[in-house]
C-alpha cells in the first residue's frame, strides 16, 4: 500500500503580511547555515546565509536571525507575495565538513 | 552558467531494473553533492565527493546504490537492482568547496513500479 507521507508544518499569510519562519538546529559544531526555498518541482534555491559570528543578515526583503544559545535560526519576509509560496528548509553546515544537513521544510501559502 | 545539470529529469523503470542517474556540475566547483528528498524522510545526503573523490558516503542506503565522478564535470549515481521504495526525487548540487555556492539541479524524478 501506499506510505503516509509526513505532514509538512504550514504557515497560511495574507499578502502583504510579513512572514516568519523558524528551525532549531542540532549541532552545536555547525557554523554556517542557509535557508532554502523550493517550489513545486524545482530544486532548492538559495535564499540567504548567515555565519555563526553574527547574529542577523539582511537581505533583500529577507532578514535571517540566529540565536546560537538556544540553536534557532529564523526567517523573515517582509511584504509576502503569492510568489513567495513554497517550502522553506533550512541547512546547517560546518567548516570541517560541506555538506548539508537540511531541516524538515515548512510550507508557506500565501492568500491573495 | 547553465547550472547544475541532471538527467533524465523523469524516470520510470520496473522493479529490478538498473537504474543510472547523471549530473553535471558548475563549471569550476570541486565538491558534488548527491541527495534523495521523500515526503517521509525529507532531504537526505546520500554521498559527496571532493575533487572527483568520494568523501562521506554513509548516507548510501545500501549496497544497492553506487556512485562514481570519472571527472570534474560529471557524475552518476547507479541503482542496481530498483526497488519500488527506491521512488523519490533524486538531487545533484555542486558547491566551491565545502557550503560555497552551494547549487543544487532541477532533480531526477524516479518512478519504479
Amino acid at each position: 500500500g501506499e506510505s503516509v507521507g509526513l505532514h509538512l508544518p504550514t504557515l497560511s499569510v495574507q499578502e502583504g503580511d510579513n512572514s516568519i519562519i523558524n528551525c532549531a538546529y542540532s549541532n552545536s559544531a555547525s557554523d554556517y547555515f542557509i535557508w532554502y526555498k523550493q517550489e513545486s518541482g524545482k530544486g532548492p534555491q538559495f535564499i540567504i546565509d548567515i555565519r555563526s559570528n553574527m547574529d542577523k543578515r539582511q537581505g533583500q526583503r529577507v532578514t535571517v536571525l540566529l540565536n546560537k544559545t538556544v540553536k534557532h535560526l529564523s526567517l523573515q519576509i517582509a511584504a509576502t507575495q503569492p510568489g513567495d509560496s513554497a517550502v522553506y528548509f533550512c541547512a546547517e553546515a560546518s567548516n570541517q565538513g560541506g555538506k548539508l544537513i537540511f531541516g524538515q521544510g515548512t510550507e508557506l501559502s500565501v492568500k491573495p | 552558467d547553465a547550472g547544475v545539470i541532471q538527467s533524465p529529469r523523469h524516470e520510470v523503470t520496473e522493479m529490478g531494473q538498473e537504474v543510472t542517474l547523471r549530473c553535471k556540475p558548475i563549471s569550476g566547483h570541486n565538491s558534488l553533492f548527491w541527495y534523495r528528498q521523500t515526503m517521509m524522510r525529507g532531504l537526505e545526503l546520500l554521498i559527496y565527493f571532493n575533487n572527483n573523490v568520494p568523501i562521506d558516503d554513509s548516507g548510501m542506503p545500501e549496497d544497492r546504490f553506487s556512485a562514481k565522478m570519472p571527472n570534474a564535470s560529471f557524475s552518476t549515481l547507479k541503482i542496481q537492482p530498483s526497488e519500488p521504495r527506491d521512488s523519490a526525487v533524486y538531487f545533484c548540487a555542486s558547491s566551491l568547496g565545502g557550503s560555497q555556492g552551494y547549487t543544487f539541479g532541477s532533480g531526477t524524478r524516479l518512478t519504479v513500479v
